[in-house]
């Protein structure tokens, strides 16, 4: 069963950044937010995880309120590259990572 | 970075025949590895965990004897659909993650468009 919750879809202008939301209310002490994103017809592709603090990449940010039970991802400055499905999935530490559930995801449409 | 391979990236097959699609961990070696399975316009889902050494664990209403998974090596691991049906024409996705990388995320091939005709 999905454990997070997010829009079906999205649009965002090129060079703006995109915030993807995820809500994750019954998030447990012990899991970690994890976000992949499909691009169309190819394997998912890691893009950032945290516990409860910020987190940033070369690819994103991601920002976990305080309480845990939301998170958003950050695109910076979105190229029509990241037009892509979005998944946020919540589970356990490295080795409960293995077995990933993926929701419906977040479809970011990356506009000229 | 970590790198999983899989092959082939698309194939075509007769009703009633089988096919076997690869999937390898590049620069780490895998003791498990994972098989999803893609539907158009939906989600991934969790066919099998796939352990080197030692039978696959398939999840519910998954059948083991049409998804046969192989895991002979670390590098290695080998889906068969046995006597393919158009209803299994999907996208299959393999993944795996690197025991060695602490706190490492789970990395995916690139998928196999099954297309059975």
């Amino acid at each position: 069963d999905a454990k997070t919750t997010q829009p079906t879809s999205m649009d965002c202008a090129e060079g703006r950044a995109a915030n993807l939301p995820c809500n994750h209310s019954t998030i447990s002490g012990n899991e970690y937010v994890y976000w992949y994103r499909q691009i169309h017809s190819q394997g998912p592709q890691y893009i950032i995880h945290g516990l409860k603090n910020n987190e940033t990449n070369e690819m994103a940010s991601l920002i976990i309120t305080e309480d845990r039970k939301s998170s958003t991802l950050i695109l910076p400055h979105a190229t029509l590259r990241d037009t892509a499905v979005y998944y946020c999935i919540v589970s356990p530490g490295p080795t409960g990572a293995n077995n990933l559930f993926f929701g419906t995801g977040t479809r970011l449409t990356v506009i000229p | 970075g970590a790198v999983v391979s899989q092959h082939p990236s698309r194939v075509i097959c007769k009703s009633g025949t089988s096919v076997k699609i690869e999937c390898r961990s590049l620069d780490f070696q895998a003791t498990t590895m994972f098989w999803y399975r893609q539907f158009p316009k939906q989600s991934l889902m969790l066919m099998a965990t796939s352990n080197e050494g030692s039978k696959a664990t398939y999840e519910q209403g998954v059948e083991k004897d049409k998804f046969l998974i192989n895991h002979a090596s670390l590098t290695l691991s080998t889906l068969t659909v046995t006597s393919a049906h158009p209803e299994d024409s999907s996208f299959y996705i393999c993944s795996a993650s690197n025991p060695t990388t602490p706190w490492t995320a789970l990395h995916f091939g690139n998928g196999t468009r099954l297309t059975v005709t």
